[in-house]
């Protein structure tokens, strides 16, 4: 049971726009936390993808987008390429653990 | 360019003890937090532990306390990640990464993982 929740998987055909959801609490999101997200393709290691609710790394895309609202934050992604197909972790900070928190992941197919 | 190498795959036995370890290169190693980080086969992400690499400053995950031992060699920038008495359970890919702070607290590098599978 992770302490961020996500949808398990998402799907979306070439060239659409999906979002996947990451809900927190009062202890993380909710307190003021920033949410990053990570991508992971298969059988790699997770990538930075989104850091600071909305700030993308040299190299992402900007077809990759974040926000963050209350307790919950969301990761948008648009134009979807077969390339996207993915693991997307979202991950924060909380103070009830004092550590850092991730989401379980949400599985993204690409149609 | 930074980097985060981990050592190879293990294979090891319920009850044997295991040291994996995570090097860097291309930043200065002791002046970055460097976590360690447990996805069960099929699962996602769970922070198991930190350490500040020039001070050996450590923190636990409640999950992890007593579980593992965090240790860093800052001579050799290397990270380590430690079990006593390893448990079928332990089997999981583990990885490094260095914790950024600027937007928040994040972590920018991952290591490739190393793959633990312990198995009587």
């Amino acid at each position: 049971q992770s302490v961020l929740t996500q949808p398990p998987s998402v799907s979306g055909a070439p060239g659409q726009r999906v979002s996947i959801s990451c809900t927190g609490s009062s202890s993380n999101i909710g307190a003021g936390y920033d949410v990053h997200w990570y991508q992971q393709l298969p059988g790699t290691a997770p990538k930075l993808l989104i850091h600071g609710n909305n700030n993308r790394p040299s190299g992402v895309p900007d077809r990759f987008s974040g926000s963050k609202s209350g307790t919950s934050a969301s990761l948008a992604i648009t134009g979807l390429q077969a390339e996207d197909e993915a693991d997307y972790f979202c991950q924060s900070s909380d103070t009830s653990l004092n550590g850092w928190v991730f989401g379980g992941g949400t599985k993204l197919t690409v149609l | 360019e930074v980097q985060l190498v981990q050592s190879g795959p293990e294979v090891k036995k319920p009850g044997e003890s295991l040291k994996i370890s995570c090097k860097g290169s291309g930043y200065t190693f002791a002046t970055y937090w460097i976590a360690w980080v447990r996805q069960m086969p099929g699962k996602g992400l769970e922070w198991m532990g930190i350490i500040y690499v020039g001070d050996s400053d450590i923190r636990y995950s409640p999950s992890f306390q007593g579980q593992v031992t965090i240790s860093a060699d800052k001579s050799i920038s290397t990270a380590y990640l430690q079990w006593s008495s390893l448990k079928a359970s332990d089997t999981a890919m583990y990885y490094c990464a260095r914790n950024r702070y600027g937007s928040g607290s994040f972590f920018d590098f991952w290591g490739q993982g190393t793959l633990v599978t312990v198995s009587s």
